[in-house]
């Protein structure tokens, strides 16, 4: 597609719930990111990953959290047992920067808003 | 380590009037500086960006920001406010070839009548 989708755009689930989201970056982008946006905050870097290289996942807060792309292309983020506090916007972008971003500018999704109850 | 801090959360003008959107940058090396956009229930979009290049940086829908490194600053402007401009602006910055965007905790722009 012309941008990158993220599904779903709106989740609630129950504290200890599993849940999916989703990521179609933009065809042909080799990088991908996750942040989480929570209210009145910045955007916190989750995971990067760069084509078929290990994942940066630096930013991950806890082992409930895990990402994975396959095939270079969609990505899953998944979060375990959720907490109240994992509830907030989670924004995929994508790029076409391979080295230094400084050339490149990313393309972010609308995100998903994730509430825990 | 690198860091941004936007200085107001909340800017309030009227339509017509100049925009001032304040933002330092805290970077050890040569940074990237970019300004986001985020409408509400929209994706975030790039406004600008500097690499290094110009100092002011033209931007998007008449938005423009200078670079100044005497006072780590790198402040957005507009000459005339828009109504359609009302939105989060985040201020970022990167470290030249490296991958992650560290952001700011955004400024909201409130645009009156």
């Amino acid at each position: 597609g012309a941008g990158v989708s993220q599904s779903p755009s709106n989740k609630v689930t129950e504290k200890g719930k599993d849940v999916e989201l989703r990521c179609d970056p933009i065809s042909g982008h080799t990088a991908l990111y996750w942040y989480r946006q929570s209210l009145g905050q910045g955007l916190e870097f989750l995971i990067y990953f760069q084509g078929n290289s290990a994942p940066d996942k630096s930013g991950l807060p806890s082992d409930r959290f895990s990402a994975e792309r396959t095939g270079g292309s969609v990505s899953t983020l998944t979060i375990q047992r959720t907490q109240q506090e994992d509830s907030a916007v989670y924004l995929c972008a994508s790029s076409s920067g391979t080295g230094g971003i400084s050339s490149y500018g990313y393309t972010f999704g609308s995100g998903t808003r994730l509430t825990v109850v | 380590a690198q860091s941004v801090t936007q200085l107001d959360s909340h800017v309030s003008v009227s339509e017509g009037t100049p925009v001032l959107l304040r933002c330092n940058y805290s970077s050890s090396y040569s940074p990237s500086l970019f300004w986001y956009v985020q409408h509400p229930n929209k994706g975030l979009q790039l406004l600008l960006k500097y690499t290094s290049a110009a100092t002011l940086v033209k931007g998007i829908n008449g938005f423009e920001a200078e670079f100044k490194k005497s006072e780590t600053s790198f402040h957005l402007t507009k000459p005339s406010a828009h109504m359609s401009d009302a939105a989060e602006y985040f201020c970022v910055v990167s470290l030249t070839g490296f991958q992650k965007l560290v952001f700011g905790t955004g400024t909201r722009l409130l645009v009156s009548p």
